[in-house]
């Protein structure tokens, strides 16, 4: 089946430093990567839809200048917190699909970002 | 609005036991219906995948069923495990002018007693 990752899985930064997070698509070409942030005992919210060699769409409230979104090849996405703060401490999920004819999106395991 | 809905919120039950999770939906123009389970720390892992013409899909001990015309989805765990302990999301898909998206709904927090 395919398979997503993500690196790291777990990370602790201080406030005011920056934070890349990675997602890669294993065993398929993902035209398109969604980016999500989920607290504790919440669903998972969307932050973002990158589709590849173009500019993310955000969703609104989303700050595009504070979480970059870098969709530079068909296998990897990167989610970039900028000067991050400790109520970014989050846990931050990213899916892959093959194109959005497709029907399922496969998730990674997640990353566990806490900023102190 | 599109929205999703699921009920109840959280669950606990003894191991061995049934349990039945559902689903409402308001979202159109309806695509298809994906449920998933979430162990906790762990990305979402699709369980059935269910389109308008489809009333009920079998996964193993996971049944999901779909009512199209009251909008409503449930899946059914048979003969719980411990390993079922988990986040259940009910995730209902739909177009629109700009393509295909997603409707995630809050999830149902089971917990599988010995």
């Amino acid at each position: 089946g395919a398979v997503v990752s993500q690196h790291p899985s777990r990370v602790i930064c201080k406030s005011g430093t920056s934070v890349k997070i990675e997602c890669r698509s294993l065993d398929f070409q993902a035209t398109t990567m969604f980016w999500y942030r989920q607290f504790p005992k919440q669903s998972l919210m969307l932050m973002a839809t990158s589709n590849e060699g173009s500019k993310a769409t955000y969703e609104q409230g989303v700050e595009k200048d504070k979480f970059l979104i870098n969709h530079a090849s068909l296998t990897l996405s990167t989610l970039t917190v900028t000067s991050a703060h400790p109520e970014d401490s989050s846990f931050y999920i990213c899916s892959a699909m093959q194109g959005l004819a497709y029907n399922e999106q496969f998730f990674g395991p997640g990353t566990r970002l806490t900023v102190l | 609005k599109n929205q999703v809905e699921q009920s109840p919120q959280s669950l606990i039950i003894l191991e061995g036991k049934n349990c039945t999770l559902q689903c409402n939906y308001t979202v159109s123009p309806f695509s298809n219906l994906r449920w998933y389970k979430q162990d906790t720390g762990r990305g979402p892992v699709s369980l059935t995948i269910m389109t308008f013409s489809e009333n009920t899909k079998s996964n193993g001990r996971y049944t999901a069923t779909l009512d199209a015309d009251t909008k409503q989805s449930s899946l059914h765990i048979t003969a719980s495990q411990l390993s079922d302990s988990a986040s259940y999301i009910c995730v209902v898909r739909f177009r629109d002018n700009y393509g295909q998206n997603f409707v995630f709904g809050p999830g149902t927090r089971l917990s599988v007693l010995p």
